[in-house]
């Protein structure tokens, strides 16, 4: 089947420790996104890749970094330096501009 | 104000019901998108408009995107105890980049 996996379902960072998500698609789409969502709200942007080995800062990006070195794949690193990062975490990928965006199930981060 | 707004925030609505969400922008759509997210897991796609004035439906849904193209609404019929859950409404404005900007979203429950 295509789609998108997201992986661990649930996540669980302790003070001062990276963590990285997963996220890999199969349906050879170029554009990736990562988002945040946190309690009662909409869906804030982190990162975006629009081609393999280039992305860019969403708009809140502080605290986490990412990389894009295969089509297929956009995994996320949250930070020590990202102080509050209990949230849902969801992963998209699109296959040009003006098409629609299709969302993996989400990582669930929660703080020890 | 924000980019996207949504209204309303929540609503209840008796099963059998009509509802109806707003998704208010403050530029120009070039594109809008309509997900449904139930609570812990990922968006699934519901509608996309691009066109002033056009209208889509599916089973009982039915989006509309009006002339000139800065508001959209989702209309349910008949609600169902399935049509509960979190709509959220994203938005193609034309800004610079290949990305979404999404609205608060709508928490739907429906009383049986």
């Amino acid at each position: 089947d295509g789609g998108i996996t997201q992986s661990p379902k649930y996540l669980f960072r302790k003070e001062g420790q990276n963590v990285t998500l997963s996220c890999e698609q199969n349906l050879n789409h170029d554009a990736m996104y990562w988002y945040r969502q946190d309690p009662g709200q909409g869906l804030r942007l982190i990162y975006y890749s629009q081609i393999v080995n280039d992305f860019q800062k969403g708009d809140i990006a502080e605290g986490y970094s990412v990389s894009r070195e295969k089509k297929e794949s956009f995994p996320l690193t949250v930070t020590s330096a990202q102080k509050n990062p209990t949230a849902f975490y969801l992963c998209a990928s699109r296959r040009a501009r003006w098409e629609t965006q299709y969302f993996g199930p989400g990582t669930r981060l929660l703080v020890l | 104000s924000q980019e996207l707004e949504q209204s309303p925030q929540s609503l209840i609505v008796q099963e059998g019901k009509n509802l109806t969400i707003n998704c208010t922008s403050s530029k120009t759509l070039y594109g809008l998108y309509w997900y449904k997210q139930k609570y812990g897991e990922g968006l699934i796609f519901l509608m996309m408009l691009q066109k002033g004035g056009e209208e889509k439906s599916h089973e009982k849904i039915t989006a509309k995107l009006d002339e000139k193209k800065q508001q959209s609404s989702l209309h349910i019929t008949a609600s169902q105890p399935s049509h509960a859950g979190i709509y959220l409404c994203g938005a193609d404005t034309g800004a610079a980049g290949n990305k979404l900007t999404f609205g608060g979203g709508t928490r739907v429950l429906v009383k049986p």
